[in-house]
Parts: C-alpha cells; sequence; structure tokens
C-alpha cells in the first residue's frame, strides 16, 4: 500500500498570502495523485487531478504540480473560503490512498 | 446537477448489521464506478470500497473485506453497502463518491461527494 505523507500539518497564513501545500508518496505514482479540499461539517470536494487538473468550477488560484513521489498545491491568493484541510489521493497503486491531510488555518 | 444522498446509518451494536443506501441522481449512474469512503470522527479520509458501472468488479480495503459488501441497482440509481460483524473502528461517516472516469477506473479521483451517513458502533 502506498503511503502518502502530507506536510506541514498545519499551515498558519493570512488571506492574500500564498498556502504550499507538500504530499510526498512512499513510492512513484506517476502523475495520478488528486487534492481534495474539506470544510467543517462538509464532504470532500475534488480540486485537482493527475497531478495538475483543475477539476470542473475550480478557481484558478488552485494549481497542482509534481511526478513520480513528489507533489504539491499552490493557492496563489488564499481567499477566506479557502481555509479548510487538505487531502492529496493516489489512483496508480491498489488501493487507493488518501495522505493525512493539511489544515490551513487562519493567521 | 449531480447529487448523491446517503441514508441508513445509525447507533449500532457491535458485531450487529447495517446497510447504507446512496441514491444517486443528476448523471448516468449506470455508466460509473461508485466508492464508498469513510471518515472517522476527527481523522481522515479512508477508502472502503468500490464498484464498477456494470458490478463486474468489486474491491475492498483489507479493512473491511469479508465483512462488507458492496452492490448497486442500476435500474434504481442506487448503490448500497452491507456492513456484518461491525467493531468499534468502524464508526465513521461513511461517503459514497462518484468516479471522474465514464465506464473506466475502480481507483478514482472521485469527483462528486455525497454529504455522508454515520454510522455508530458502540454497546
Amino acid at each position: 500500500e502506498i503511503v502518502l505523507t502530507q506536510s506541514p500539518a498545519t499551515l498558519s497564513l493570512s488571506p492574500g498570502e500564498r498556502a504550499t501545500l507538500s504530499c510526498r508518496a512512499s513510492q512513484t505514482v506517476t502523475i495520478y495523485l488528486a487534492w481534495y479540499q474539506q470544510k467543517p461539517g462538509q464532504a470532500p470536494r475534488l480540486l485537482i487531478f493527475d497531478a495538475s487538473n483543475r477539476a470542473a468550477g475550480i478557481p484558478a488560484r488552485f494549481s497542482g504540480s509534481g511526478s513520480g513521489t513528489d507533489f504539491t498545491l499552490t493557492i496563489s491568493s488564499l481567499e477566506p473560503e479557502d481555509f479548510a484541510v487538505y487531502y492529496c489521493q493516489q489512483r496508480n497503486n491498489w488501493p487507493p490512498t488518501f495522505g493525512g491531510g493539511t489544515k490551513v488555518e487562519l493567521k | 446537477q449531480v447529487q448523491l444522498v446517503e441514508s441508513g446509518g445509525g447507533v449500532v451494536q457491535p458485531g450487529r448489521s447495517l446497510r447504507l443506501s446512496c441514491a444517486a441522481s443528476g448523471f448516468t449512474f449506470s455508466s460509473y464506478a461508485m466508492h464508498w469512503v469513510r471518515q472517522a470522527p476527527g481523522k481522515g479520509l479512508e477508502w472502503v470500497a468500490v464498484i464498477s458501472y456494470d458490478e463486474s468488479s468489486k474491491y475492498y480495503a483489507d479493512s473491511v473485506k469479508g465483512r462488507f459488501t458492496i452492490s448497486r441497482d442500476n435500474s434504481k440509481n442506487t448503490m448500497y453497502l452491507q456492513m456484518n460483524s461491525l467493531r468499534a473502528e468502524d464508526t465513521a461517516m461513511y461517503y459514497c463518491a462518484k468516479e471522474r472516469g465514464i465506464y473506466s477506473g475502480t481507483r478514482g479521483p472521485f469527483d462528486f461527494w455525497g454529504q455522508g451517513t454515520l454510522v455508530t458502533v458502540s454497546s
């Protein structure tokens, strides 16, 4: 089973700042990595799939990069609604697995 | 618009059974694989099971294999999760989620999610 390690666990930032979230895989997942956003009391929402493709309706301030074992989710300028928990998920190997999450909190 | 509505959660004693349902609308249900993903209170996401669009393939996480059974009824646009021999560690919010790719894939990504149904296993 592929283990996804997300860092940092918590990111304290202010609106307008840039957020950089990391996801590292225990072995290569090629480009088959997705990012999800989850707000309290809500279901997760797909942001990015296959490392760098924005899902439908996702604002351009969200971008993904990386391949192999190292991936990054970048939020170029944080909006108030972006404070949430973010999870990465791989689909390259069986079973699909999620990272432990990064909480982006208001500083 | 795509809508997924889970039901069937509740409080159940260890060792007992529960059946969850996921009613889908707003897309051609019979063309997509469907998943169950769970989240224990205050914890991260854990993939549970998947069923292919035509029911030909079903896969489970090791943690539930042999105890949970996934199924679907394409005529009713509904997916199910039969959970037997429930344990305290099965306590979680259970989400149904739609596979993004049509007629393909059983590993995600998951482009639409329901709001979840809470299962609590406690004596």
